[in-house]
Parts: C-alpha cells; structure tokens; sequence
C-alpha cells in the first residue's frame, strides 16, 4: 500500500520561531504535493502546492520538494498563535491499475505559544 | 466566488439505513472527490467524479456509492449503514483532478446510532 508518513507530532513553537513540518511518500512516481491546515472543527484548507523539486516560497510558508529522497516538507516563518492548527501533507498516488487518489498523511498538530 | 457547499452538515441515522450527501462545487470546478475523515484513520479517499464519470476509487465497499451532475454537482450515498461509517465526510472541487489544487467543503458530520 503506497503511504505518506507524516511525525505524528505534536509540535510546539514559541511565538516567532520557525515551525518545520516533513513528510516522506513511498510512490516514486507522485507528481503533486499539498499542505492543509486544518482547525479543530473545521474542514482542511489548502495553504500550498508544490509539483518540482526545490522551494516555493508564499508569505511566511515554504514548502520543500525533494523527490529522489522522497520527502517534501512545510515551514512556518515568524509563526503565530494563529498558525495553531494540525497540518496535513497530501500525495498524489498512481495505482497498480492506474487509477489516482490523493493521500492523506495522519497530520501533525501544531501549537504556537505566545 | 463561492466556494465548496456540501449538505446537509449534520445528519443522525440508524444502523441499516441509507443516506445520501450533496456537494456542489465551485463554479467552473468538473472534478469532486468524496473523503471520510475518522480520529483513527483520519482522511481517506473515497471516490473522484469528473464529467459525470467515476474516474478514480479508493478503498471503501461497495456500500459507498456517488454521482456526478451535468452541472458538476456530486452526490454520495451509503447504503445499509453500519456504526463505523459514522465520520466527517467531505468533498473537494477542482478543475482537473487530485492532481491539481482542490478545495474542501465545510463537510457532513454522520452519526449512524
């Protein structure tokens, strides 16, 4: 069964720091990667996507693509109470039958504290 | 621009009866995924419509079934419901697929009693 492995966390942050979330994947053919956050309650809303190696960058989120070592990866600049919330690495996965699904990692909880 | 509505948000059922959820995407959006997310296996796939065709299926029984709208609107509906289907279903919008940024609804919280 083709995977994505999030730290289950949680992680803990002083207000300010940076926040450093990973995510591995066992499909070498994935194409498509995501970040979600999600609040308690609240339904996942995408912060990021990344489809090539490297970095790309988007106000205080970065998120990594490292495709031949498999892992791609989310930081938080100059994190906030706000940014307090699980978040969530998704894969595009290809089947043995061809077929796509996107997979879920379980999430890693974030709290930022003031 | 409005975003992903899904209906009903909450919903009770009894064991062994049927239930069926909307989502109506975002304008312009032809692929809806169907996602149940659970504390202990948190989201999972469940099915992909696009142009009113399945196009893509995970892992679930056949008691999990959808459609697709000629205006891009999906149903789901789970027969013959058991306590375990008892989860937050959700469903995402995009243009092309789960291979491209999609956007989640505020999703359907299912009790089954």
């Amino acid at each position: 069964q083709k995977e994505v492995e999030q730290n289950s966390g949680p992680l803990s942050v002083p207000e300010g720091a940076i926040a450093s979330l990973n995510c591995t994947y066992s499909d070498r053919g994935s194409q498509s990667f995501f970040w979600y956050r999600q609040y308690s309650g609240k339904s996942p809303e995408l912060i990021m996507s990344i489809y090539s190696n490297g970095d790309k960058e988007d106000g205080r989120f970065t998120a990594q693509l490292n495709k031949a070592s498999q892992y791609v990866s989310l930081l938080i600049r100059d994190s906030q109470p706000s940014d307090s919330a699980t978040y969530l690495c998704a894969v595009t996965i290809t089947e043995g039958d061809g077929s796509e699904k996107l997979v879920f990692g379980k999430g890693m909880k974030l709290t930022v504290n003031p | 621009k409005a975003g992903v509505t899904q209906t009903p948000r909450y919903l009770i059922k009894t064991r062994g009866q049927q239930v069926t959820l909307s989502c109506s995407p975002i304008s312009g959006h032809r692929s809806v995924s169907w996602y149940q997310q659970t504390p202990g296996q948190g989201l999972q796939f469940l099915f992909e419509y696009f142009s009113e065709t399945q196009r893509n299926k995970g892992n679930f029984p056949g008691r999990f079934s959808g459609r697709q709208f000629s205006n891009s609107r999906s149903e789901m509906n789970v027969s013959t419901l058991e306590l375990g289907d008892s989860a937050l279903y959700l469903c995402a919008s995009s243009f092309w697929g789960v291979n491209t940024e999609a956007f989640f609804g505020q999703g359907t919280r299912l009790t089954v009693v």
